[in-house]
């Protein structure tokens, strides 16, 4: 366990529906960063958050979205989804020891 | 522009063989390098990170990563390969200090018996 939860793990949804990813970080880790894994784009980075603020944004498209709560958890909103969102969606988390991972969520788009 | 580049995009070594994989970087600012291995269907898995001092890292599984600031190298190397590292690695270079990491795309291992 690498103290980094997300949930769910696997996700199945219909073309131009919406799903919201969760990120909960290791404990005391201020900053949360996402990636998309594809088989064609490889990993991306999309967002990050620091504290509950944005902090940098990469190749995240305009229908997703993403937060981070007072309690530091985060949320990834994937709106209006496409066959091409289907993608292992990770997030990580830093702090003074460095980033660590959470195991994904397996997003499938049918 | 920071960049990661894996010129390998797929590996066969038998084995008990010796293993190199190779990872140039751009980056602007000090790097701070990683190895992250991943098996199919699974998360990323740190092997190694380099932040400062000795150019040498060892990290888990047997793994070692040398760095090399003059050919902006960090390649990874294991003396003598084990069916089990067949998997995805990937190499990534970030700034530290809250920065995101830039992956490569990664390098795929095959392992004959």
């Amino acid at each position: 366990d690498s103290g980094v939860t997300q949930t769910p793990k696997h996700l199945i949804t219909a073309t131009g529906q919406r799903v919201t990813l969760r990120c909960s970080p290791r404990s005391g880790d201020l900053s949360v960063y996402w990636y998309q894994q594809s088989l064609d784009q490889g990993l991306q980075f999309l967002i990050q958050y620091y504290n509950g603020e944005e902090r940098a944004k990469g190749n995240i498209l305009e229908r997703f979205s993403a937060q981070q709560f007072p309690d530091l958890h985060s949320e990834l909103n994937l709106s209006s989804l496409e066959l091409g969102d289907s993608a292992l969606y990770f997030c990580a988390s830093e702090g003074g020891k460095g980033y660590t991972f959470g195991s994904g969520t397996r997003l499938t788009v049918v | 522009a920071q960049s990661v580049t894996q010129p390998d995009i797929h590996i066969t070594v038998s084995e008990g063989a010796s293993l190199e994989l190779r990872c140039n970087y751009s980056y602007g600012a000090t790097p701070y390098l990683f190895w992250y291995v991943q098996s199919p269907g699974q998360g990323l898995q740190l092997l190694l990170k380099y932040f400062s001092g000795d150019t040498l890292v060892q990290g888990i599984k047997g793994f070692e990563a040398e760095f090399k600031r003059s050919q902006s190298s960090f390649n990874l190397r294991k003396p003598s390969v084990h069916w089990s590292d067949a998997a995805e690695y990937f190499c990534a270079v970030g700034g530290g200090g809250y920065n995101k990491l830039i992956f490569g795309a990664g390098t795929r291992l095959a392992v004959h018996p």
